[in-house]
């Protein structure tokens, strides 16, 4: 069975501060994609990256970065700067190759404190 | 910018009635989900389908709810008869393989 924890259910940082979201998951299987997604106030889901199993480089896009850490069974997410716009509830999920059912975690709500 | 669309984006309805719910994917997609969110239980994937033919229903409870896939531009969710525990955000994706872009959410209520 799968699982993906995110054990910071809230943070608050003040504006321009860097944070970083923890995830840690659970799998069995050698091939799988790891994912962010983030939920802003108004309610959508909002497709920030997909990771494979095979590449643990690190990504950045922008203010964000993502640490793929196999050892740890670790994908965490960092905001670097935060701005208010960051305020959201961001979840990790999990999915196996070939079959596309995401598993998420119960996701960390983020403030941003202006 | 393609982006899922739902409909409706709000309903509330009485206990007994039946709802349905409408996704629009985006164009080329072919695998089509359907999540609910509650507070109490996250997110959770009632069905999705591949090229409109259902893969995975089995987090719908089958007794109330179904899934159909009548065209490739249109997922529907069907709940009848409707129960207080339905209510929740339910979330329509679509995907190539292996990434999902998830529409807005429709918000049921059902009293």
């Amino acid at each position: 069975a799968q699982k993906v924890t995110q054990a910071q259910t809230e943070i608050s940082v003040v504006e321009k501060e860097d944070v970083t979201l923890d995830c840690v998951y659970e799998t069995r299987d050698t091939t799988y994609y790891l994912f962010w997604y983030k939920q802003p106030p108004s309610g959508e889901l909002v497709f920030l990256i997909r990771r494979n199993s095979f590449d643990e480089q690190n990504e950045i896009s922008g203010r964000y970065s993502w640490n793929f850490q196999k050892s740890t069974s670790s994908f965490n997410f960092t905001i670097t700067a935060s701005q208010v716009v960051d305020s959201a509830v961001y979840f990790c999920a999990l999915s196996y190759f070939g079959n596309e059912k995401l598993t998420f975690g119960t996701g960390t709500r983020l403030t941003i404190i202006p | 910018d393609a982006r899922v669309t739902q409909t409706p984006r709000h309903k509330v309805t009485e206990m007994g009635q039946e709802v349905t719910m409408r996704c629009q994917p985006i164009l080329g997609h072919n695998t089509v989900f359907w999540y609910r969110q509650t507070m109490m239980q996250g997110l959770e994937l009632l069905a999705y389908f591949r090229n409109r033919a259902p893969l995975d229903d089995s987090g719908m409870p089958k007794d109330r709810f179904s899934a159909e896939m009548p065209d490739a531009t249109l997922a529907t969710l069907k709940i009848q008869p409707s129960e207080p525990r339905d209510s929740a955000v339910y979330f329509c994706a679509s995907g190539p393989p292996e990434t999902q872009y998830f529409g807005p959410g429709t918000r049921l209520l059902v009293l």
